[in-house]
């Protein structure tokens, strides 16, 4: 089976740093990818980690551990607009390659 | 580069009809794409793979006659939901995987907003 969890919600202030934790158990497990959802709107892509170790990419970095079954997403020196849902999506290569979405974690930025 | 789209981006119908949502990949080709279901405040969940020129795979408990894909070309996969009900009213997310480009990363068209009367 498969499962991947996340922190339902989180708030953080203006100019802060937060890290949005991710755990998962997949089988075929290639990689795990990161994207960002306003309401209402479909996500765009934020980062993807398949070796171990942190991805930094501007003001937003990526960590993964594969042993572990664990990533983080942490965003830097936040702004108003990084108010949203961040997904945690996990690649299965089952035969074919397929995206398992997290519950997602709605991060609300307060000023 | 790497756009994808969808049309219609929000659709009304009356109970027992049928709705067909397309889903185009722009500037790139994709041999694969696929369908994700989202209902307010949860996440997506996938309900099938679409590969160009064979059947669709769906995900478990996806009835493959209610949502029939076709994946006609490289560029264009359409969903159909058949006989809507109010319980199919919800955000219908198409995402293109852009092979050779960026790691496999896949890219999301805007999404079709369903609404069931």
């Amino acid at each position: 089976g498969q499962n991947i969890d996340q922190p339902t919600e989180m708030t953080a202030t203006e100019g802060a740093i937060v890290q949005i934790n991710c755990t998962y158990q997949t089988s075929g497990f290639n990689g795990l990818f990161w994207y960002q959802q306003h309401a209402g709107e479909a996500p765009t892509f934020l980062s993807y980690n398949v070796l171990d170790g942190l991805e930094e990419k501007g003001r937003f970095s990526s960590f993964l551990s594969r042993s572990k079954g664990y990533s983080y997403l942490l965003l830097k020196e936040l702004q108003m607009k990084d108010s949203a849902s961040y997904l945690c999506a996990a690649m299965m290569n089952t035969g074919f390659q397929k995206l398992v979405f997290g519950t997602g974690t709605r991060l609300l930025v307060s000023p | 580069g790497a756009v994808v789209s969808q049309h219609p981006s929000w659709v009304i119908c009356k109970s027992g009809t049928s709705v067909k949502i397309e889903c185009r990949s722009l500037d790139f080709q994709a041999t694969t794409m696929f369908w994700y279901r989202q209902f307010p405040k949860q996440s997506l969940m996938l309900m099938a793979t679409s590969n160009e020129g064979s059947k669709a795979t769906y995900e478990q408990g996806v009835e493959k006659d209610k949502f029939l894909i076709n994946h006609a070309s490289l560029t264009l996969s359409t969903l159909t939901v058949t006989s809507a009900h109010p319980e199919d009213s919800s955000f219908y997310i198409c995402s293109a995987r852009a092979e050779g480009h960026d790691t496999d990363t896949q890219y999301f068209g805007p999404g079709t907003r369903l609404t069931v009367l």
